[in-house]
This record gives C-alpha cells, sequence and structure tokens, in this order.
C-alpha cells in the first residue's frame, strides 16, 4: 500500500539553529509533496509545496528538497523559533484530490 | 471571517449513541474532505466531495455518512458510535480545479470526539 514519512520522531534543536525534518515516501507516481504544520490544538497548516519537476523550492526561512531517486523529502528551518514548535507532516499527490499525509515529526525548539 | 470552521469543537457521547460534526467553509472552494486523525497523531483521509459529489470514500466504516447539502458545507454522520471511534476529525477544503495537480488545503481546527 502507500505510505509516506516515518512513525512519529522527534527531533529537538536550539533556538536559532536550522531544522531538518525528513520524510521518505514510496509512491514513486506521486507528483505533488507538501509540508503542513500542526500546533497543538489547531488544524494542519500548509508551509509550502513542491512539484516533481522540482528539486527544491524556497520559502520564507524554510526550503523543500526533493529526490525523486530515493523518494525522499525533506524541509529546511533556517534560525528556528520558538514558534516553530508543532508536529510537521509530508503529504504527496498523484494528482485529483486524495492527499497522503505521513506519520509526521515533531519539533521542539529549545530556548 | 474564519475560513474553515466546525461545530463542535468537543464532543463527548456514549457508545451506541449516533452523532454529527458540522463543517463550513467560507472560501469558495469547490472541494471539501474530512480527515481522521488518531492518537498517534496519524492523519487518514475519510471522504472528499467536489462541488457536492462524493469523490474520494475511503475504506470507511458504513457508520459514517457524509453529506454536503452545498459546496460550502460537509457535514459527518455517524452512527452506532464506538470506542475506536475517539480521535480527532479534521474537515478542509481547497479550491479543487478541475485539471490542477492539487492544492492547499485548509483545515479548520478540528473536533475531538470520545466515546465512553
Amino acid at each position: 500500500g502507500e505510505s509516506v514519512g516515518l512513525h512519529l520522531p522527534t527531533l529537538s534543536v536550539q533556538e536559532g539553529d536550522n531544522s531538518i525534518i525528513n520524510c521518505a515516501y514510496s509512491n514513486s507516481a506521486s507528483d505533488y509533496f507538501i509540508w503542513y504544520k500542526q500546533e497543538s490544538g489547531k488544524g494542519p497548516q500548509f508551509i509550502i509545496d513542491i512539484r516533481s519537476n522540482m528539486d527544491k523550492r524556497q520559502g520564507q526561512r524554510v526550503t523543500v528538497l526533493l529526490n525523486k531517486t530515493v523518494k525522499h523529502l525533506s524541509l529546511q528551518i533556517a534560525a528556528t523559533q520558538p514558534g516553530d514548535s508543532a508536529v510537521y507532516f509530508c503529504a504527496e499527490n498523484t494528482g485529483g484530490f486524495k492527499t497522503i499525509f505521513g506519520a509526521g515529526t515533531r519539533l521542539f525548539v529549545k530556548a | 471571517d474564519t475560513a474553515v470552521s466546525q461545530t463542535p469543537k468537543y464532543l463527548v457521547t456514549q457508545m451506541g449513541n449516533d452523532k454529527s460534526i458540522k463543517c463550513e467553509q467560507n472560501l469558495g472552494h469547490d472541494t471539501m474532505y474530512w480527515y481522521k486523525q488518531d492518537s498517534k497523531k496519524f492523519l487518514k483521509i475519510m471522504f472528499s466531495y467536489n462541488n457536492k459529489e462524493l469523490i474520494i470514500n475511503e475504506t470507511v466504516p458504513n457508520r459514517f455518512s457524509p453529506k454536503s447539502p452545498d459546496k460550502a458545507h460537509l457535514n459527518l454522520h455517524i452512527n452506532s458510535l464506538e470506542l475506536g471511534d475517539s480521535a480527532v476529525y479534521f474537515c478542509a477544503s481547497s479550491p479543487g480545479l478541475a485539471g490542477v495537480l492539487s492544492d492547499e488545503q485548509f483545515f479548520g481546527p478540528g473536533t475531538r470526539l470520545t466515546v465512553l
């Protein structure tokens, strides 16, 4: 079956450091990838997306890297802040309306 | 000016009861979704509607029945609630433009359902 991501791991970083959150996907037919951030008690919120014809996409303090050869996706957060503490989900889509979410990574930012 | 809203936010009920969760979006989106998030934070799609038509129906017990009276609303009715139904249920919407390779989803705040 399809699967994205890992069972919920935790990443702890010092405030001001860069964070890298990794995600593996298994469906080689997926061609659209999204990162979502979920803060405690809230719904997931879109951060950044990337299509399969790209290797890298940058946003404000965030960069997504896509390696289709090894089916790997990463989210880099520059100068991590306490407000970045949340669960981060990668998600994939093969076209149409079905998005498959990974298991999520919990990011703790230490002040 | 809430984009995607759900009611209620918390729902505590006994096994065997029937309950509904309502969702409304004021973004003018064509597509709406229901997701279930378990205690391990795993988020799984249940249903998706596009312009009031069911387009995704994952392997969900038929005790769960979505209803979309118009494209701004997608309600979820659950019959004969079981302990395993306890979870957080999220509604989401997206523009869902035909021919567009997916698009950003906007999530509601979630409904925490506890079945006793």
